[in-house]
């Protein structure tokens, strides 16, 4: 099974409200990723974790809240989040090295629109 | 800014031809790899050439690395209507840290 699987795939959200992205992999991969995508941009890095511990936070605000329950499992919780927070949110998995690097395998992606 | 830049922003061919991606990069890396995406959706991963390699070939797929230029170019020879999709060009830099900087991206149209 080499698939990474995010739902919802879409979501509609109010500034108030409180929802959570959902990814899951059964690869055995130890690396976990969130990317945010803009129409025509290439994905930024949001997180990494590592052995379900947050190792890579690229300054997101705190309305970005992510979560590893376990190797298989990543959440991103999202709280009254603005506008200009409308994109395509990618998560991905990969093998985890320090010394090498594998290739990072991608869910289809949540397509977040914030009203 | 972006790490790694591909060139051109957008190319257009007819079927059976070659194309050709550049990307320039400005900082030591550990790797280079190459994606691909289709209308925003998740992306696909095409080819990793590690810092060591000059040339690497999957199926209609090459790979050239020149470090000394910092730069990458993805050839793919006799290219088919399903090609058309968006590429990119993702650097890991030297130091251990897993993170990947995607350059902007080129946008490839194969007319059939």
């Amino acid at each position: 099974d080499t698939e990474v699987t995010q739902t919802p795939k879409h979501l509609v959200m109010g500034m108030t409200n409180k929802k959570s992205l959902k990814c899951e992999q059964h690869m055995g991969h130890r690396a976990m990723y969130w990317y945010k995508q803009k129409a025509k941009k290439p994905p930024e890095l949001m997180f990494v974790y590592s052995y379900e511990k947050l190792s890579i936070n690229e300054s997101v605000p705190s309305r970005f809240s992510p979560e590893c329950p376990n190797s298989s499992l990543l959440n991103l919780h999202l709280h009254a989040l603005q506008p200009e927070d409308s994109a395509l949110y990618l998560c991905a998995s990969s093998q985890e090295s320090r010394r090498n690097s594998y290739e990072q395998y991608f869910g289809p992606g949540t397509r977040l629109t914030v009203t | 800014s972006q790490q790694g830049e591909e060139d051109p922003q957008a190319l257009s061919i007819q079927e059976g031809e070659n194309a050709t991606m550049n990307c320039s990069y400005k900082t030591s890396i550990n790797n280079l790899q190459w994606y691909r995406q289709n209308s925003g959706r998740g992306l696909v991963h095409l080819i990793l050439i590690r810092s060591n390699e000059r040339e690497k070939h999957s199926g209609r797929l090459r790979v050239t690395l020149d470090t000394s230029k910092k730069s990458s170019s993805l050839l793919i020879t006799a290219s088919r209507a399903e090609d058309t999709d968006s590429y990119f060009c993702a650097t890991r830099t030297q130091g251990g840290s897993e993170k990947l900087v995607f350059g902007k991206g080129m946008k490839l149209t194969v007319n059939p």
